[in-house]
């Protein structure tokens, strides 16, 4: 068990939806960072927050959006959904220590698995 | 932009033989490496890392890598695999320095053959 939480576990919607995934990070970790792995695409970074601030942006799609709470949890938001958006999302935390200059190492989640009809 | 290439799709390997995965990366600067596996509907578990220091690092459940510079390279190894090490394996870089999104390569699937 990483100490990273996801909910739902699994999702089953429909073309033209909306959904929202959650993920809680380690207690302490700062860090917020969201992947999705498909089978033609792999694993991709989507985005990451520190300490509620958007930091970085991967291959993320304009239909997606995310944002960190003060609490720290996370939230990714995929809306007019497509079946090409069937996948498994990862969450992962960490505590990044910035200033370093040290990636910091990432925990990931059990994953949230989106299936879109 | 960063990139994980790791040649082999899918490996076969004898319970109790040895084995070597192969991850090759390019990155302009000090490369921060990590090797993952991820057990069938299962989420990434972290085997070991390379950040600084020694080359040779040691991970859980017997594994190690050994980060080759010249090159380009960080393949993971376990000396005597087990039934139990059959699952996708992934290396990836980070580019370090706070922002610190993970470039994946494909993954290797090993299979164990008992």
């Amino acid at each position: 068990d990483s100490g990273v939480t996801q909910t739902p576990k699994h999702l089953i919607t429909a073309t033209g939806q909306r959904v929202t995934l959650r993920c809680s990070p380690r207690s302490g970790d700062l860090s917020v960072y969201w992947y999705q792995q498909s089978l033609d695409q792999g694993l991709q970074f989507l985005i990451q927050y520190y300490n509620g601030e958007e930091r970085a942006k991967g291959n993320i799609l304009e239909r997606f959006s995310a944002q960190q709470f003060p609490d720290l949890h996370s939230e990714l938001n995929l809306s007019s959904l497509e079946l090409g958006d069937s996948a498994l999302y990862f969450c992962a935390s960490s505590a990044n220590r910035f200033g370093t200059g040290v990636a910091d190492t990432q925990y990931f989640g059990p994953g949230t698995r989106l299936t879109v009809l | 932009a960063q990139s994980v290439t790791q040649p082999d799709i899918h490996i076969t390997v004898s319970e109790g033989a040895s084995l070597e995965l192969r991850c090759n990366y390019s990155y302009g600067a000090t490369p921060y490496l990590f090797w993952y596996v991820q057990s069938p509907g299962q989420g990434l578990q972290l085997l070991l890392k390379y950040f600084s220091g020694d080359t040779l690092v040691q991970g859980i459940k017997g594994f190690e890598a050994e980060f080759k510079r010249s090159q380009s390279s960080f393949n993971l190894r376990k000396p005597s695999v087990h039934w139990s090490d059959a699952a996708e394996y992934f290396c990836a870089v980070a580019p370090g320095g706070g922002a610190d999104g993970l470039t994946f390569g494909k993954g290797t699937h090993l299979i164990i053959q008992p």
